[in-house]
């Protein structure tokens, strides 16, 4: 089984409206990370935001906010107020130390900002 | 404070030649990953260390590949013989122990056989 699917291979969003990446993952553990990855057309791999499994509030970095609904195994990304720089890829990602606390990364999702 | 470093950030080079591409991790980091991404197939994790140990290299495609992590500031990732279907970009990332550390990845090394 995947331990994280990203169901979304693109999605538009028009400038400056909001927008969520679906993220679903799926291990035993108790303790893991989530967390989402920017991918610019540059091609480096920019952290953008972490969620942990026994953090009882939804985690936020400026524009990013993570949606984490832990019974359903979901982390999915929130852009608020879009920006044509948020044109990317965007990976979402998981570890746990259950498997050796080894990063396991989603097919991710590419984002296109309409001016 | 440096980043994760990798060595070089372009190559070309021929079918049948050996290719080494060279990663220095962030100081203190436990664990260091190297991936390779093409079109095709997406992120893939080769192979990862801790604490200079090799963990997991299920991912490394065949023989012709091998790493070496000789001490906690330098590994190696080495292509021998090399071939058109290995070209893509190989990154190194980095990060501490425990599931909470985030990874930090270099700016890669894109591989181009021809």
């Amino acid at each position: 089984a995947q331990k994280i699917t990203q169901t979304q291979p693109g999605m538009f969003v028009q400038e400056k409206e909001a927008v969520t990446l679906d993220c679903t993952y799926d291990t035993s553990d108790q303790s893991y990370g989530l967390f989402w990855y920017k991918q610019p057309s540059s091609g480096e791999m920019i952290f953008l935001i972490y969620q942990g499994s026994y953090d009882e509030q939804n985690a936020t970095e400026g524009r990013y906010s993570l949606n984490f609904q832990k019974a359903r195994k979901s982390a999915n990304l929130v852009i608020s107020a879009s920006q044509l720089g948020d044109s990317a890829m965007y990976f979402c990602a998981m570890r746990e130390p259950n498997t050796g606390n080894q990063f396991y990364f989603g097919t991710g999702t590419s984002l296109t900002v309409i001016p | 404070d440096a980043g994760v470093i990798q060595s070089p950030r372009h190559e070309v080079t021929e079918m049948g030649q050996e290719v080494t591409l060279r990663c220095k991790p962030i100081s203190g980091h436990d664990y260091l990953f190297w991936y390779r991404q093409t079109m095709m197939r997406g992120l893939e994790l080769l192979i990862y260390f801790n604490n200079n140990v090799p963990i997991d290299d299920s991912g490394m495609p065949e023989d012709r590949f091998s790493a070496k992590m000789p001490n906690a500031s330098f590994s190696t990732l080495k292509i021998q013989p090399s071939e058109p279907r290995d070209s893509a970009v190989y990154f190194c990332a980095s990060s501490f122990n425990g599931y909470t550390g985030e990874l930090f990845f270099g700016e890669g090394s894109r591989l181009t056989v021809l």
